[in-house]
């Protein structure tokens, strides 16, 4: 089906494992982008992506690392995860030249305990 | 981008039009208005957007002042599934340099009640 998805759904992941979020959409859009949402916070960017192999930091980025290799493909990974990074994180992709506003997938709710 | 500044909460009865302001003073000549809503637990979903003229689709009404310091969506009919939070967003267009993602503020809680 063509959209965005983002996977898992849920995660539970202990202090200091390595965790990558999966975030993958089908229409070929340039520009992707991840966010976390937490109470008191809301949602805050942490990296973005213009095209393949192309990324920039974000708001939030320490602790995070992502890559594009592929065009549909914008997978979040954080190498040493902590209490904090507790959250749900969403994934968004957006044409970028035409005024379509930004579509975001239906999150990942990560717990680190 | 330019700041905006929206009402923490705001109540509608089910079936009533809602009206949600948003205020952006200090917007610039180039600058869009979004609209977008988060519905609890799910990703924030696009709503429309505008430049100066008033814009309507499927989903809503834009309606920006003439001096575009301000600007009101307006959900014609609402019904509960509109209850969630609303967030104004002024910033370029994608055109012009600006994808580098959106700024969310902490927008405003619509309640709908039957």
């Amino acid at each position: 089906d063509a959209g965005i998805t983002q996977s898992p759904r849920y995660k539970i992941t202990e202090t200091g494992r390595q965790v990558t979020l999966m975030c993958h959409q089908t229409w070929s859009h340039s520009y992707m982008f991840w966010y976390r949402q937490d109470l008191g916070h809301g949602l805050r960017l942490i990296y973005y992506s213009a095209a393949a192999d192309i990324t920039d930091k974000g708001e939030v980025p320490d602790g995070y690392v992502v890559s594009r290799s592929k065009t549909e493909n914008f997978p979040l990974t954080l190498e040493s995860a902590t209490r904090s990074q507790t959250s749900v994180y969403f994934c968004a992709s957006s044409e970028g030249r035409v005024h379509r506003g930004y579509t975001f997938g239906s999150g990942t709710r990560l717990t680190v305990v | 981008d330019a700041k905006t500044t929206q009402p923490t909460s705001m109540d509608c009865a089910e079936g009533r039009a809602a009206n949600l302001p948003c205020n952006h003073s200090t917007i610039s000549g180039n600058e869009y208005v979004y609209w977008y809503r988060q519905i609890h637990s799910q990703g924030p979903q696009y709503i429309i957007h505008g430049l100066k003229n008033n814009e309507t689709n499927e989903m809503a009404s834009l309606i920006i002042t003439e001096d575009r310091k301000s600007s009101t969506l307006i959900l014609p009919h609402a019904t509960l599934r509109d209850t969630a939070v609303y967030y104004c967003i002024v910033r370029v267009a994608d055109s012009g340099g600006g994808a580098d993602g959106l700024t969310f503020g902490k927008g405003t809680h619509l309640i709908i009640q039957p």
